[in-house]
């Protein structure tokens, strides 16, 4: 069964600094891999994901990740945090390719951004 | 383009009262999905529909049921609430074929 991890409740970062939010996932199957950001009080809007192409993916607002199918790991990073990077950012799996999969998410992370 | 879209934005219900919440898929869309993300968790998929039949379901009761028509909107209906359904209810849509999901900005039901 698939399953994703997050490693993190909170993370709390100063403005300008290096951002850092790990996933760990477990897939019986070649993993799709997606990274979410949510907002207060709104939906999921997609940041980037991972199809078995190439391991480092870039995504929306500066965010990016690696696929370390060694480390079954999805981690995202942001070379420079900025304000409005604060929100709630959740870690998905699915478990098949098309739009047949379900989405598997972790927890969730929320991100701070100190001024 | 409109998005998805879900309806109605808020609902309050008592203990063992039927709801129904709405959902319109993104343009081109054929296929809907539902979550449920309780405060402080991550979405859990409830079931997924594809051609107005459902096609996945996750680990929910049968109290939870939906539909979908045929212009791919669909309808999430939960059937005696209790407590713990209250919840973010998030609908989201993808292509068949496709396996990216858009979200809507999802119904907030309290059951009291």
């Amino acid at each position: 069964a698939q399953s994703v991890t997050q490693l993190g409740s909170h993370v709390s970062v100063s403005e300008g600094a290096l951002v850092l939010l790990r996933c760990n996932y477990s897939s019986s199957v070649p993993p799709y891999l997606f990274w979410y950001v949510q907002y207060p009080n709104q939906g999921l809007q997609l940041l980037l994901k991972y199809t078995s192409a190439a391991t480092l993916v870039k995504g929306i607002n500066g965010f990016e990740a690696e696929f370390k199918k060694s480390e079954t790991s999805f981690h995202l990073t942001k070379p420079s945090a900025h304000m409005s990077d604060a929100a709630e950012y959740f870690c998905a799996v699915s478990d098949r390719g098309g739009s047949q999969g379900n989405l598997i998410f972790g927890k969730g992370t929320k991100l701070s951004v100190k001024p | 383009d409109a998005g998805v879209t879900q309806s109605p934005t808020h609902l309050i219900k008592t203990r063992g009262q039927q709801v129904t919440l709405r959902c319109s898929p993104k343009s081109g869309h054929d296929t809907v999905s539902w979550y449920q993300q309780a405060l402080g968790q991550g979405p859990q998929f409830i079931f997924q529909y594809y051609e107005e039949e459902e096609r996945q379901r996750g680990n929910f009761p049968d109290r939870f049921s939906g539909h979908q028509f045929p212009n791919y909107s669909s309808e999430l209906n939960v059937n005696a609430l209790l407590l713990g359904d209250s919840a973010l209810y998030l609908c989201a849509s993808s292509f068949s074929g496709d396996n990216e999901q858009f979200f809507g900005p999802g119904t907030r039901l309290t059951v009291l």
